[in-house]
């Protein structure tokens, strides 16, 4: 069974720009997670989607949105990038909400 | 807020036991899970603790005290590839996942 993928790996942006990332989760997982991940503030939780529904929402500002299509995958989006958007954001999938998760190997958006 | 703590840094010596802590806020506790994370690589999970008491999986064994807010993992027998972060997420009644900022463990031969 494939595992979680997320496109791009890496991603170089200049200030103001928008970017999309992608998320394929595990064939069958309904549940979908999103992380950033920064040397000095750890995992960070961005949203949770479960059938196309937001269930939850971390603490970042307005630029950061997502959404989740009927077949589970998903996609984040930042809007005016800053330069503190510097991250991994990684994706992670599971059956059901309060299962397990799986991670993908992260999408590496640097800001310039 | 729902502050996990957990110490930045630990090393230990190959064929060493090391204990991990993590102290977490109990109110709307749901669940504890362990995952390992190897620099430059995603997170993998290694334990899911929701009731008291001891899980052992193989060289790794998650302790859960849900009234004192505290879990360990406990690493037996180590090996090299242990060196890597060990990260604590608890799950509150509000169904998100929060994560401590990671242990580094250094495994020295």
């Amino acid at each position: 069974k494939a595992g979680v993928t997320q496109t791009p790996r890496y991603l170089i942006k200049t200030r103001g720009q928008q970017v999309t990332l992608s998320c394929s989760p595990i064939s069958g997982h309904r549940s979908v997670s999103w992380y950033q991940q920064t040397p000095g503030q750890g995992l960070q939780f961005l949203f949770e989607y479960f059938s196309e529904t937001q269930r939850n929402k971390g603490n970042f500002p307005g630029r950061f949105s997502g959404r989740q299509f009927s077949n589970s995958r998903s996609e984040m989006n930042v809007s005016t990038l800053e330069l503190g958007d510097s991250a991994l954001y990684l994706c992670a999938s599971s059956l059901e909400v309060d299962n397990e998760q799986f991670f993908g190997p992260g999408t590496r958006l640097t800001v310039l | 807020g729902q502050n996990i703590d957990q110490p930045t840094e630990m090393t230990a010596t190959e064929g060493a036991i090391v204990q991990i802590n993590c102290t977490y806020q109990t109110s709307g506790f749901n669940g504890l899970f362990w995952y390992q994370q190897h620099a430059g690589e995603a997170p993998t999970f290694l334990s899911y603790n929701v009731l008291d008491g001891l899980e052992e999986k193989g060289r790794f064994s998650s302790f859960l005290s849900r009234s004192k807010g505290y879990s360990y993992l406990l690493l037996k027998e180590l090996q090299m590839k242990d060196s890597a972060s060990y990260l604590c997420a608890v799950r509150y009644n509000t169904d998100k996942l929060i994560f401590g900022t990671g242990t580094r463990l250094q495994v020295f031969p």
